[in-house]
């Protein structure tokens, strides 16, 4: 597995502003991916976070709204920009680790609330 | 894109009991992988238990056990002996062995266990 930690745990925004959450891993990991949860729904992925290169990004999210960067093998992050209310939601970072049988690990989860 | 489907939104158990949550899948591919997550209200996703498809033995973790039926694409799982924390919601999940690295996740089930 990985221990992945991510901040902020929980924030209030104000509307038009920006947000940038961070997701470090104990360990080179091969893939890691962002996704969001609005409240009481299922997991839907933003985009997975290319080492060195842009981010590829799923239907219905831009790199404009959601800047991902990814240094290197153990952290990325995540900008939220310009947030709205829609915006509020949990943003989990998530990684497969080398040699973890595909399996996919989760960080602790951003709360979001934009008012 | 593959699908999975939870169809039940919300489940109790007696403490003490045995629950199944159901989760179908919708792929034309031999060869995947399966998990659950649970998910407290603390937010941080927690694997569970995970199936690869082409193990016919079905996976067991401690009081966790999953029934997988490749022909009907059915990975129900079943929690014996039900503690209070088990109280989570529980994530199906679905992961191509050969194409794309995405996972899909199913809409969830609210697991409340009853004292």
């Amino acid at each position: 597995s990985a221990v992945i930690s991510q901040k902020p745990s929980r924030d209030i925004c104000q509307r038009g502003t920006s947000l940038t959450i961070q997701c470090q891993v104990d360990s080179q990991v091969t893939m890691m991916f962002w996704y969001r949860q609005q409240p009481g729904q299922s997991l839907t992925l933003i985009a997975t976070a290319n080492q060195g290169s842009e981010a590829t990004y799923e239907s219905g999210f831009v790199i404009d709204k959601f800047p991902i960067s990814r240094p290197n093998l153990t952290f990325s992050t995540l900008t939220v920009s310009n947030m709205s209310p829609e915006d509020s939601s949990i943003y989990l970072c998530s990684v497969v680790p080398r040699l973890s049988g595909n399996t996919i690990y989760f960080g602790e989860g951003s709360w979001l609330t934009v008012v | 894109a593959q699908t999975v489907t939870q169809s039940q939104p919300e489940m109790s158990v007696q403490e003490a009991e045995t629950v199944t949550l159901s989760c179908t899948y919708d792929t034309s591919e031999s060869d995947y992988y399966l998990f659950w997550y649970k998910q407290p209200p603390s937010r941080q996703m927690i694997l569970v238990i995970r199936q690869e498809a082409y193990k016919q033995q079905n996976a067991t973790e401690n009081r966790f056990s999953v029934n997988f039926q490749k022909a009907a694409k059915s990975f129900s799982l079943k929690i014996s002996d039900s503690q209070l924390g088990d109280a989570a919601m529980y994530f199906c999940a679905y992961r191509s062995a050969n194409t794309g690295n995405q996972f899909y996740f199913g809409t969830g089930t609210s697991l409340t266990v009853i004292p």
